[in-house]
């Protein structure tokens, strides 16, 4: 499968707690992007990577957010101190030129 | 504040019927996507449009483009059962992050 891949598919956490979201964007791939969807909206844009550098973030993306690429592979997405607020799907993106979706981690704060 | 308004947000239409899809957008931008997300699955690339006047065509789904009058629609013909999904535009500005709309939901019905 050549796609971009996010683990785990699902997350049900308590409050409190922290998680990791992994993607692996499609190898040929230079741009990695992660949003946020909430139930009945569209993606919202988090924080994006050039390679292993992040370039841009989002004032969505408060202290308890972070985002790493190293070596400009694959890319985790860590949330700590997770609030009921946090739940949602979290989609990674890869792109070249045109955007490629995984498909997503649904997280669920309880 | 870029604001990318879709609209309408639910459209339910009958088999067989034509109807159109709108997006407007708050600030130039000459690139311009269409998305189909079903129930809990990812986003589903449908046109890229990359030039005022761009049109593209997709069996039943036609998408067309503005950049002067900063609108896009997607024209759907002859529904059929299988369209139903929510449909979304993106706006690509600096970096490649979008701004994704806030959806239109669409239920074919016999």
């Amino acid at each position: 499968d050549t796609g971009v891949s996010q683990n785990p598919r699902h997350k049900i956490t308590k409050r409190g707690q922290n998680v990791t979201f992994r993607c692996d964007p499609i190898s040929e791939h230079n741009r990695l992007y992660w949003y946020r969807q909430t139930l009945g909206q569209g993606p919202e844009f988090l924080t994006y990577f050039q390679n292993e550098a992040q370039l841009e973030k989002s004032r969505l993306l408060s202290d308890r957010f972070s985002a790493e690429r190293p070596k400009g592979s694959f890319s985790t997405l860590e949330i700590q101190r997770t609030e009921q607020g946090d739940s949602a799907m979290y989609l990674c993106a890869s792109t070249l030129y045109g955007y490629t979706f995984g498909s997503g981690t649904r997280l669920t704060v309880v | 504040e870029l604001k990318v308004e879709q609209n309408p947000l639910f459209l339910s239409m009958q088999e067989g019927k034509n109807y159109t899809i709108y997006c407007n957008y708050s600030t130039t931008s000459d690139r311009l996507y269409w998305y189909r997300q079903d129930p809990g699955k990812s986003l589903e690339s449908l046109f890229v449009l990359l030039s005022n006047g761009a049109v593209k065509q997709e069996g039943r789904l036609m998408a067309s483009l503005d950049t002067k009058a900063r609108l896009s629609t997607l024209h759907i013909t002859a529904a059929v059962h299988d369209l139903s999904a929510t449909y979304f535009c993106a706006v690509a500005v600096t970096g490649n992050q979008f701004y994704f709309g806030t959806g239109t939901s669409l239920t074919v019905i016999p």
